[in-house]
């Protein structure tokens, strides 16, 4: 399909681990990117993958790639209140083209 | 923070009226990238502009333009306003042109048409 595809809600209880998944579109796709978006900021620059990668690692952040099945999933460690956003995947069409975004709600 | 800077924050404006946008990129980057944020379309790019030049078109309306002047920074101008432009308005910026830079976003223009 046309659409960059992501689940809309993720509930987690603090220290938990969070995995938000996310389809996309265009195989040929180079680099791969997570955003994040606080209540009443911007898109945060989260974590990105090359497409010829299937993982990244970078702290709590894991990125997993599956290019076959166009599939890319973003999982945080031991999840924090703070981590509480909006997360949006992104490919390289028309500029950036996003997903709908995937709330994460963080429970104490 | 991302070093886009976009005024004004708020901006409350009544159908039928223009406003515009004012975005100024992170200090060295040639690009420029216009997107709408709504409950209902989600985030849509609207256009990019590179070194003061068109670059790309997404989906703007005919009511809607935008600029990049020669200090790189970028106007959206939106006229006839109806209530259904009422959304988020983001300005990000890259240092080029090349597929799949990373975008460097503002904290966004909230515009409410009543």
């Amino acid at each position: 399909g046309e659409d960059v595809e992501q689940s809309l809600f993720l509930s987690v209880r603090e220290g938990d681990s969070s995995v938000i998944n996310c389809t996309y579109t265009d195989s040929s796709s180079t680099y791969l990117y997570w955003y994040k978006q606080e209540p009443g900021a911007g898109l945060q620059l989260l974590t990105y993958i090359f497409s010829n990668m299937d993982m990244k690692q970078d702290q709590r952040l894991t990125v997993l790639l599956n290019k076959k099945d166009k599939h890319l999933s973003l999982r945080i460690a031991d999840t924090q209140t703070g981590d509480s956003a909006i997360y949006f995947c992104a490919e390289p069409r028309r500029a950036l083209t996003f997903g709908s975004g995937t709330r994460l709600q963080v429970q104490p | 923070d991302s070093g886009v800077t976009q005024t004004p924050k708020h901006l409350i404006t009544a159908t039928g009226q223009r406003v515009t946008l004012r975005c100024s990129p992170r200090s060295g980057d040639l690009s420029v990238y216009w997107y709408q944020q709504s409950l209902d379309q989600g985030l849509q790019f609207l256009i990019q502009y590179y070194n003061g030049e068109e670059r790309a078109k997404g989906n703007i309306l005919e009511r809607f333009s935008a600029q990049q002047f020669p200090d790189l920074h970028s106007e959206l101008n939106l006229s006839s306003l109806e209530l259904g432009d009422s959304a988020l308005y983001f300005c990000a910026s890259s240092a080029g042109t090349a597929e799949g830079e990373k975008l460097f976003f503002g904290s966004g223009t909230q515009l409410s048409v009543l």
